[in-house]
């Protein structure tokens, strides 16, 4: 049960966008349209983001958004903040499994 | 107020035994699918196990599949975790998280966790 793939760490300044990847299999990813997206602060429990690929939960900022091609997904990040600094995971649905990614450290310089 | 609290939580030995305890409040617990997701120190999340909302459908990882055992008490709103053989490599903080209602597979909610630290 291999772990999804995201990038260790990416970084931007205040307003930038950026995007973190997140690569899988045609077993996970590649299969389904439920991949979600959690964002995590130190300590603290994570947070849903993103899910079935690109639906925003009420009450998350529309600068979050998600995508899919084949087996990555990606989520987008408009207007960086400063509150944005967090460690960022990706998760698939696998039938009867889930699997998320390695996470992604996100640097707000 | 949608909430989950975990506890249960403490310092075992390996080999032994532990049993931890998710309550539910502010949402109709029956209608939704359940998992526990761990955090070892200072590492990503792993998803651990999960079951189905009438507990007819029970799916686990393959590093705890037959030592843990994941259940529900609809009645009394509250999920468990049944872990046997603890390693200490299962050394981590353990969430309980709710499945979105419909197609699932994404966590909506999520408990604040609970520390589980095997060492000898």
């Amino acid at each position: 049960q291999s772990a999804l793939t995201q990038p260790a760490s990416v970084s931007g300044s205040p307003g930038q966008s950026i995007t973190i990847s997140c690569t899988g299999t045609s077993s996970d990813v590649g299969s389904y349209n439920l991949v979600s997206w959690y964002q995590q602060h130190p300590g603290k429990a994570p947070k849903l983001m993103i899910y079935e690929v690109d639906k925003r939960p009420s009450g998350v900022s529309d600068r979050f958004s998600g995508s899919k091609s084949g087996n990555t997904a990606s989520l987008t990040i408009s207007g960086l903040q400063a509150e944005d600094e967090a460690d960022y995971y990706c998760c698939s649905y696998a039938s009867s499994r889930r699997v998320f990614g390695g996470g992604t450290k996100l640097t707000v310089l | 107020e949608v909430q989950l609290v975990e506890s249960g939580g403490g310092l075992v030995q390996p080999g032994e035994s532990l049993r931890l305890s998710c309550a539910a409040s502010g949402f109709p617990f029956s209608r939704f699918s359940m998992d526990w997701v761990r955090q070892a120190p200072g590492e990503g999340l792993e998803w651990v196990s999960y079951i189905s909302s009438e507990s007819s459908t029970t799916y686990y990882a393959d590093s705890v599949k037959g030592r843990f055992t994941i259940s529900r008490d609809n009645a009394k709103n509250s999920l468990y975790l049944q872990m046997n053989s603890l390693r200490d490599e299962d050394t981590a903080v353990y969430f309980c998280a709710r499945e979105t209602y419909g197609l699932g597979g994404s966590f909506d909610i999520w408990g604040q966790g609970t520390v589980v630290t095997v060492s000898s």
